[in-house]
């Protein structure tokens, strides 16, 4: 069976600074790895995705994360996080092969303080 | 394009009640999914569904059930209603090989 888990559950930190959010995930398979933000009182919605090619994988709000295999990580980092990056973030695993389902971890909420 | 709707948005319940949550899609994707998001938990996979008629278990199933008549809608039953069944529902679906599952906005249910 597959887990994730996401280190921290919480993450304050000021405007403007560098975050990084860690996660570690545990499966004798081959996964493809996600992450996923919830905004307040919102569904989630896919942020990053790593399937196949690069290891490192951005998405079009400056986030970026790097699939590690030796350590199972994939972490989320910005270099520079807005107030509008307040929310809960996670990260989560798919089997290559079967049913196309995910795992999640527990989630990290991200404060950003001005 | 709607994406994913669920009703209702709150609902409280009494123990041994049943309700049925909804959830419709409109973006023609096979794969559907109900999870339930409880604090510092994370998100939980109840059922999910490959396509019409077909469903399997996730990894907390017991309490529910689903079905899945039609490609658009995927209801979720609570039958006799528990406390530990309070909690946030959300529904999902993505198409096979995208690996991008829309989430809806969510069914907040309280059980006293």
């Amino acid at each position: 069976a597959q887990s994730v888990t996401q280190l921290d559950s919480q993450v304050p930190v000021f405007e403007e600074a560098p975050v990084e959010l860690r996660c570690n995930y545990s499966s004798s398979v081959s996964v493809y790895l996600f992450w996923y933000v919830q905004y307040p009182n919102q569904g989630l919605q896919l942020l990053l995705k790593y399937l196949s090619g690069s290891t490192l994988v951005k998405s079009i709000n400056g986030f970026e994360a790097e699939f590690n295999k030796s350590q199972t990580s994939f972490h989320l980092r910005k270099p520079s996080v807005h107030i509008s990056d307040t929310a809960e973030y996670f990260c989560a695993v798919s089997l290559i092969q079967g049913a196309q389902k995910l795992v999640f971890g527990q989630g990290t909420r991200l404060t950003i303080n001005p | 394009n709607a994406g994913v709707t669920q009703t209702p948005k709150f609902r409280i319940l009494k123990i041994g009640q049943s309700m049925t949550l909804q959830c419709t899609q409109d973006m023609n994707h096979n794969y559907m999914y109900w999870y339930r998001q409880d604090p510092g938990m994370g998100l939980k996979l109840i059922y999910y569904s490959v396509g019409a008629g077909i469903t399997d278990k996730g990894e907390v199933p017991n309490g529910y059930n689903v079905s899945r008549s039609t490609t658009e809608d995927f209801p979720l039953r609570l039958e006799l209603a528990a406390p530990s069944q309070t909690s946030v529902y959300f529904c999902a679906s993505d198409r096979t090989g995208s690996y991008e599952q829309y989430f809806g906005p969510g069914t907040r249910l309280t059980v006293t």
